[in-house]
C-alpha cells in the first residue's frame, strides 16, 4: 500500500513563527503535493512539486513556501506564521504521468497559529 | 478556469436509504473525475474514478458515471450504511498539476 505520512498531526504555534510541515511517501512517486483545507472552501492547492528541486505555484501560494531536496520528502514552510494560516494541512503524492493518476493523500497536520 | 460544484450539506439519511450526491464541473479539455472520501480524523482516500465519457468508476457500493454532455459526476449509492458517514469530495484531474475540488459533501446516516 502506498503510505504518505505526516510529521504531526497537531501543532500550535506563535504569531510570527517560522513553521515547517513535513511529508514523506515511500512509493517512489514523482509528483507531490500540499493542500490546506477550510470548512466551505474544500481543498486548495497550495504548491506541488514533479521532481526534485522543482516547485510549482498553485492556486494559493502566498504565504507559503516548499522545499523538495529528495524525491521522498516535500516541506511546507510558513516563512512568518500568522492566524489567517490555521487550518488543515493535507499532503499527497503520484506517480508522473497523465490526468488519470491517482493522489494519495496524508492524514494530514492540523496547524492553529495563535 | 477549472471549478467543482457539489451540493451543500450535511446530508442526512437514514441507513438502507438511496444516496445521490451531485457533482457537476467545468474544465477545459477532458479532465479525470474522482470522488475522494475523508473519514472523521483522517485523509483522504480514492473512492472512485472515471477518466473518459461514459466511464462508470465504481467501489463499496458506490458508483458514479462521467457524463459529458451534462458535464456531471453524480455519486450514487443503493443502500448507505452508518459506516458511510464522512465527507464526500468530488474533484477533477489537472494532470501534474494537482486536483480541483469540490467544498465537500457531509454525509450523516443515521441507524
Amino acid at each position: 500500500d502506498v503510505k504518505v505520512t505526516q510529521s504531526s498531526r497537531y501543532l500550535v504555534k506563535r504569531t510570527g513563527e517560522k513553521v515547517f510541515l513535513e511529508c514523506v511517501q515511500d512509493m517512489d512517486h514523482e509528483n507531490m503535493f500540499w493542500y490546506r483545507q477550510d470548512p466551505g472552501l474544500g481543498l486548495r492547492l497550495i504548491y506541488f512539486s514533479y521532481d526534485v528541486k522543482m516547485k510549482e505555484k498553485g492556486d494559493i501560494p502566498e504565504g507559503y513556501s516548499v522545499s523538495r531536496e529528495k524525491k521522498e520528502r516535500f516541506s511546507l514552510i510558513l516563512e512568518s506564521a500568522s492566524t489567517n494560516q490555521t487550518s488543515m494541512y493535507l499532503c499527497a503524492s503520484s506517480v508522473a504521468g497523465g490526468i488519470t493518476d491517482t493522489q494519495y493523500f496524508g492524514p494530514g497536520t492540523r496547524l492553529t497559529v495563535l | 478556469g477549472n471549478s467543482v460544484t457539489q451540493m451543500e450539506g450535511p446530508v442526512t439519511l437514514s441507513e438502507e436509504a438511496f444516496l445521490t450526491i451531485n457533482c457537476t464541473y467545468t474544465a477545459t479539455g477532458y479532465p479525470s473525475l474522482f470522488w475522494y472520501v475523508q473519514y472523521p480524523g483522517e485523509g483522504l482516500q480514492l473512492l472512485l474514478k472515471a477518466t473518459k465519457a461514459d466511464d462508470k468508476g465504481s467501489n463499496k457500493g458506490f458508483e458514479a458515471t462521467y457524463r459529458k454532455e451534462t458535464t456531471s459526476f453524480h455519486l450514487e449509492k443503493g443502500s448507505v450504511q452508518v459506516s458511510d458517514s464522512a465527507v464526500y469530495f468530488c474533484a477533477l484531474g489537472r494532470g501534474a498539476d494537482g486536483l480541483t475540488f469540490g467544498k465537500g459533501t457531509h454525509l450523516i446516516i443515521q441507524p
